[in-house]
């Protein structure tokens, strides 16, 4: 029933490691995002892709790496992870440029 | 790149008050706007879009926003705040190739 689902919802993880974060939508939409939110809330888009293609790559360190099997997944696989990579991570999907959230998924590197 | 600007970090009122948030916006075209809300360890749920037309436009939860293209503004408000309005609000600004930008948000506190 879910329209934008992620997994994990929680990710806690050592520095250096190599983690991935799933995202899927149900809605139908070609493009989907995803979203760093930082601990003062600030949103900072990082990647869109429409239709399997990478539209928006957003000066994101090349370890972090997204993946669009379809156009209703978008994954993001992030290497040697840092302390600074802790965040809130949200994936979106939209249709006519109106977006629709995930629940997010905190990841806390330690 | 378009961008979004929020004034107000954080903003205070009592409950049954009226509401204003303020959203300024840069953008060489007509934008696509949006206002978000985002309660406490949830994702970001829509309030209200504008896309064209009527520039006053209703949401949900008895928000309304209001665009101004003299002042680039789209600004959200509700007449009667109510405790469970306690939340972090987005505004968003969006292009027609979906690139969509945030302000930095303003958090409102609701006093009972």
């Amino acid at each position: 029933d879910t329209a934008v689902s992620q997994t994990p919802k929680y990710l806690v993880t050592q520095m250096g490691n190599d983690k991935s974060i799933k995202c899927e939508q149900n809605l139908g939409h070609d493009t989907m995002y995803w979203y760093k939110q930082d601990s003062k809330k600030f949103l900072k888009i990082m990647f869109s892709y429409n239709n399997k293609e990478l539209i928006i790559n957003e000066t994101v360190p090349n370890r972090f790496s997204p993946k669009s099997p379809d156009k209703a997944h978008l994954n993001l696989h992030i290497n040697s992870l840092e302390l600074g990579d802790s965040a809130v991570y949200f994936c979106a999907s939209s249709k006519n440029t109106e977006a629709f959230f995930g629940q997010g998924t905190r990841l806390t590197v330690v | 790149a378009q961008s979004v600007t929020q004034p107000d970090i954080h903003i205070t009122v009592s409950e049954g008050a009226s509401l204003e948030l303020r959203c300024n916006y840069s953008y060489g075209a007509t934008p696509y706007l949006f206002w978000y809300v985002q309660s406490p360890g949830q994702g970001l749920q829509l309030l209200l879009k504008y896309f064209s037309g009527d520039t006053l436009v209703q949401g949900i939860k008895g928000f309304e926003a209001e665009f101004k293209r003299s002042q680039s503004s789209f600004n959200l408000r509700k007449p009667s705040v109510h405790w469970s309005d306690a939340a972090e609000y987005f505004c968003a600004v969006a292009t027609n190739n979906n690139d969509m930008r945030f302000g930095a948000g303003t958090r409102l506190t609701v006093k009972p």
